[in-house]
C-alpha cells in the first residue's frame, strides 16, 4: 500500500468546489514537492500541479494545490461533469529513494 | 509534439520473462530522466523505476528490485523495462513517462497510451 493516504472518494454538485487531501510525511511530502495527477476513465494520466501549487500550460486556473507539512491539497473550483477522473497526489520518498502516488481519489460530479 | 509509444506487453506465464520498449519522439530524449510507471486493473498508480538522462542513476520500487531491469538506447530514443521472474501481481497496464526537471523539483509531465502485461497460465 502506498505510503500516501487521500480520501477514496469526493463528490460534489456542478459549479461547486471540492478538496482533496494527501497525508504522508517528513520522508516524502514534507521534505519534497507535490504533484498532482488527472486520470480520466480509460487514459493515461496527465499533470495538473507541480512543485506543490504550480499549474503548467493548458490546466485552467480552477484547479490549485498547496501545502502544509506533511500534507498536500488539491483543489478544484467550478467543478464540471468532465472533471469526473481519479486523482493522484505524487513525490519523491528521500528514505525509500523512491517516487511515490497517493492511494488516489475518485471524483464524481453529482 | 511529444509522443511517447509503449509495446511488448501481452501473455506470460508465472516465472516468465518480457521486454517493454517505450519510442520517443517531439523531444530531446537523451536530456530527459525516464520512468516506468504501471496500474494493476482496477488499481492505482504504481511507480516502478526511473533511469537519469546518461542512464547512470537508476531507481526501482522493492515490489521489482531484483526481477525488473530498465534501461535506454539515447541513440535510438528508446526506453526499456526488461522484466524477468514474472508473477501474476505484475499484471498491469505499464506507462512509459517523461519527467520535466524544474529548478525545484521532477514531475512527470508526459505519458504513453500503456501497454498491457497479464501473468497468467
Amino acid at each position: 500500500q502506498s505510503v500516501l493516504t487521500q480520501p477514496p472518494s469526493v463528490s460534489a454538485a456542478p459549479g461547486q468546489k471540492v478538496t482533496i487531501s494527501c497525508s504522508g510525511s517528513t520522508s516524502n511530502i514534507g521534505n519534497n514537492y507535490v504533484s498532482w495527477y488527472q486520470q480520466l476513465p480509460g487514459t493515461a494520466p496527465k499533470v495538473l500541479i507541480y512543485d506543490n501549487n504550480k499549474r503548467p500550460s493548458g490546466i485552467p486556473d480552477r484547479f490549485s494545490g498547496s501545502k502544509s507539512g506533511t500534507s498536500a491539497t488539491l483543489g478544484i473550483t467550478g467543478l464540471q461533469t468532465g472533471d469526473e477522473a481519479d486523482y493522484y497526489c505524487g513525490t519523491w520518498n528521500s528514505s525509500l529513494t523512491t517516487y511515490v502516488f497517493g492511494t488516489g481519489t475518485k471524483v464524481t460530479v453529482l | 509534439e511529444v509522443q511517447l509509444v509503449e509495446s511488448g506487453g501481452g501473455l506470460v506465464q508465472p516465472g516468465g520473462s518480457l521486454r517493454l520498449s517505450c519510442a520517443a519522439s517531439g523531444f530531446t530524449f537523451s536530456s530527459y530522466e525516464m520512468n516506468w510507471v504501471r496500474q494493476a486493473p482496477g488499481r492505482g498508480l504504481e511507480w516502478v523505476s526511473q533511469i537519469s538522462d546518461s542512464g547512470t542513476t537508476i531507481y526501482y520500487a522493492d515490489s521489482v528490485k531484483g526481477r525488473f531491469t530498465i534501461s535506454r538506447d539515447n541513440a535510438k530514443n528508446s526506453l526499456y523495462l526488461q522484466m524477468n521472474s514474472l508473477r501474476a501481481e505484475d499484471t498491469a497496464v505499464y506507462y512509459c513517462a517523461r519527467s520535466y526537471c524544474s529548478s525545484t523539483s521532477c514531475y512527470r509531465d508526459y505519458w504513453g497510451q500503456g501497454t498491457l502485461v497479464t501473468v497468467s497460465s
